[in-house]
């Protein structure tokens, strides 16, 4: 039969206000993370990222916290716009291999 | 600077046939990725390849995929025999080198949508 994919969780906001996405990483040996935006029908597309050497990265209206005490990571987008409407993944790279593992995923829905 | 490149971006085949989906790299980089996406999950890493050589395809099924990267031309994931359970969109992506975090990020391309009618 078919598979039935999970249901991502949704953050929702108004226009304008401040959006955080949050992930739980799994592996204490990754050393890099990178946020990924996903549109429908399109690829991953790269927003930010950050090395374990560092807490805290800033972009163009969004930054990124890494807590690797809790294995945490997320990501701020200011005023957030109706364009940012997408799916949120982030990706972590384990030491010592060359591939990036991803989270499940969040969906951003901003509202006017 | 044209990015990374699949194609086709969409594909239907019937139960049996074989599928083959193609990348090129950015200009430049010399690793590639595959990854798999099913609706409404995250990417699954599938392979990882340079030029003429597999260095991790711990992700891919263990019968009827297999991926290439010729030292001409595209990237090629083949699926043979395919099934319902293939369908899914498949994501391509390149880096630069090796040691990725070591200043390399990998950047996608837009997917290969294979439908399994």
């Amino acid at each position: 039969g078919e598979s039935v994919g999970l249901h991502l969780p949704t953050l929702s906001v108004q226009e304008g206000d401040n959006s955080i996405i949050n992930c739980a990483y799994s592996n204490s040996a990754s050393d890099y993370f990178i946020w990924y935006k996903q549109e429908s029908g399109k690829g991953p597309q790269f927003i930010i990222d950050i090395r374990s050497n560092m807490d805290k990265r800033q972009g163009q209206r969004v930054t990124v916290l890494l807590n690797k005490t809790v294995k945490h990571l997320s990501l701020q987008i200011a005023a957030t716009q109706p364009g940012d409407s997408a799916v949120y993944f982030c990706a972590e790279n384990r030491r010592d291999t060359d591939k990036l593992i991803f989270g499940t995923g969040t969906r951003l829905q901003v509202f006017p | 600077n044209a990015g990374v490149m699949q194609n086709p971006r969409h594909l239907v085949r019937r139960r049996g046939q074989e599928a083959r989906l193609r990348c090129s790299p950015m200009k430049g980089h010399s690793h590639v990725y595959w990854y798999r996406q099913l609706p409404e999950e995250g990417l699954k890493f599938m392979v990882y390849l340079q030029k003429e050589n597999i260095i991790d395809e711990s992700g891919m099924p263990k019968e009827r995929f297999s991926a290439e990267f010729p030292k001409e031309g595209p990237s090629i994931l083949r699926i043979q025999q395919v099934v319902r359970g293939d369908s899914a969109a498949y994501f391509c992506a390149s880096s630069p080198s090796s040691s990725v975090g070591g200043g390399n990020t990998i950047y996608f391309g837009e997917g290969s949508w294979l439908t399994v009618v």
